[in-house]
């Protein structure tokens, strides 16, 4: 069956460190994005790609960093310049095209310890 | 800057009952509109897409609505079930692009 898998569901991080998590999906879908979602804040974008090596800035891109090397994969790395990383991580895909839908994966919830 | 906000925040039911979630737009330029699903600690699982030219979709005991000049999409649960307690959001594809923006949600309980 065709998906995104988002691993791993849980990620601790220490102070001062960079985590990479990890987005893939076997849909063929050429866009991808990351969203944050924090309790009652709802979801926000993070970063987005529409083509494999491009990729744009969402609302709040600061302390983030992403690859598109392949169409399949799109990992988001948290940095140590991110200052509140706690947060549940929702990666995405969709057609490029104006008339779909998103898929999204299962998420991973990342705490700092 | 389109806006989407979803009324209630949070909605407890009996067991049966039919329930109405709404979801308001500012801005009605909008392409479509997708309901999802999302359980405590989980992903989002989409429920239905609305085409900004269509005017309902349905699916089950799912049913929702768009009318795209007042800004309003309704989502509608018939025979609510404990299995459908879950937050729903609403999000819409506007002129920006392929991206989308989310209501804050709705946590639906419904109570055996």
């Amino acid at each position: 069956d065709g998906g995104i898998t988002q691993s791993p569901k849980y990620l601790f991080r220490k102070e001062g460190q960079n985590v990479t998590l990890s987005c893939e999906q076997n849909l063929n879908h050429d866009a991808m994005y990351w969203y944050r979602q924090d309790p009652g804040q709802g979801l926000r974008l993070i970063y987005y790609s529409q083509i494999v090596n491009d990729f744009q800035k969402g609302d709040i891109a600061e302390g983030y960093s992403v690859s598109r090397e392949k169409k399949e994969s799109f990992p988001l790395t948290v940095t140590s310049a991110q200052k509140n990383p706690t947060a549940f991580y929702l990666c995405a895909s969709s057609i490029r095209g104006l008339d779909y839908g998103y898929t999204f994966g299962s998420g991973t919830r990342l705490t700092v310890v | 800057k389109q806006e989407v906000t979803q009324i209630p925040a949070a909605l407890s039911v009996p067991e049966g009952e039919n329930l109405v979630l709404n979801c308001s737009f500012t801005d009605s330029a909008i392409y479509n509109l997708q309901w999802f699903r999302q359980d405590p600690g989980k992903g989002l699982t989409s429920l239905l897409l609305i085409q900004s030219s269509q005017r309902e979709q349905t699916s089950g005991r799912l049913n929702a609505s768009l009318d795209k000049s007042s800004g309003r999409s309704t989502l509608y649960i018939a025979a609510s079930q404990p299995g459908d307690s879950a937050t729903y959001l609403c999000a819409v594809k506007g002129n920006a692009g392929n991206m989308l923006t989310f209501g804050g949600g709705t946590r639906l309980m419904v109570k055996p």
